[in-house]
């Protein structure tokens, strides 16, 4: 069974400072995927990581996969208080005739203090 | 592009009570997904289809029925609600190893 672990699940940071959101998994899997939520809104899909190695920015945002130690961690630079939002990661894994169900962490709840 | 649209966004029902959950996409997507997210609980998958005429149950799949009516429906039913199913419930769909569209959501709580 697929396990998907983040953390921290909640952080309150500074504007400005730099911080870490980690996804670890617990079997192999091709694909895995950031969302950010906000209060009462839908996912976004932020970013899609698709082999070891990959690194994907975005702004101040940046995300990377770690295949082989089934890590992927979710980097703020400089935050503003406009990534204030619930983080999660997901992992994507066959569930048979060729659709692939998301396992999700537990989201991590970033408020960013001015 | 209205990409995954889902019905109602929100309702109430007394326990015991029916209703089904609607979801459409308009993406020619194969597969399409139920998923529900309680708080601290992140998304967690009801029941799946991989194609048209397909389903097959996901994570937490008590106390739900799902119909994939076509290529473009996927309802989600409870046939007799409980105040446990009280909850966010979203609709996805996605092509075999692409990305994933959520829809906005129907919150159901069930008294």
């Amino acid at each position: 069974e697929l396990k998907v672990e983040q953390n921290p699940l909640f952080l309150s940071m500074q504007e400005g400072k730099n911080y870490t959101i980690y996804c670890n998994y617990s079997t192999t899997s091709d694909r895995l995927y950031w969302y950010r939520q906000d209060p009462g809104k839908s996912l976004e899909s932020l970013f899609v990581l698709l082999s070891n190695g990959a690194v994907k920015q975005e702004g101040r945002l940046m995300a990377s996969l770690d295949t082989k130690a089934r890590l992927s961690t979710l980097h703020i630079t400089a935050a503003v208080h406009d990534l204030s939002a619930t983080y999660f990661c997901a992992v994507a894994q066959y569930s048979g005739g060729g659709a692939d169900g998301l396992t999700f962490g537990k989201g991590t709840h970033l408020i960013i203090q001015p | 592009n209205a990409g995954v649209t889902q019905t109602p966004k929100f309702q109430v029902l007394k326990t015991g009570q029916s209703m089904t959950l609607q979801c459409a996409q308009d993406m020619n997507h194969n597969s399409m997904y139920w998923y529900r997210q309680d708080p601290g609980m992140g998304l967690r998958l009801i029941y799946y289809s991989a194609s048209e005429g397909t389903t097959d149950k996901g994570e937490v799949p008590n106390g739900y029925n799902v119909s994939r009516l076509n290529k473009r429906e996927f309802s989600l039913r409870l046939e007799s609600a409980a105040p446990s199913q009280t909850s966010v419930y979203f609709c996805a769909s996605s092509f075999r190893a692409g990305g994933y569209t959520f829809g906005s959501g129907t919150r159901l709580t069930v008294v």
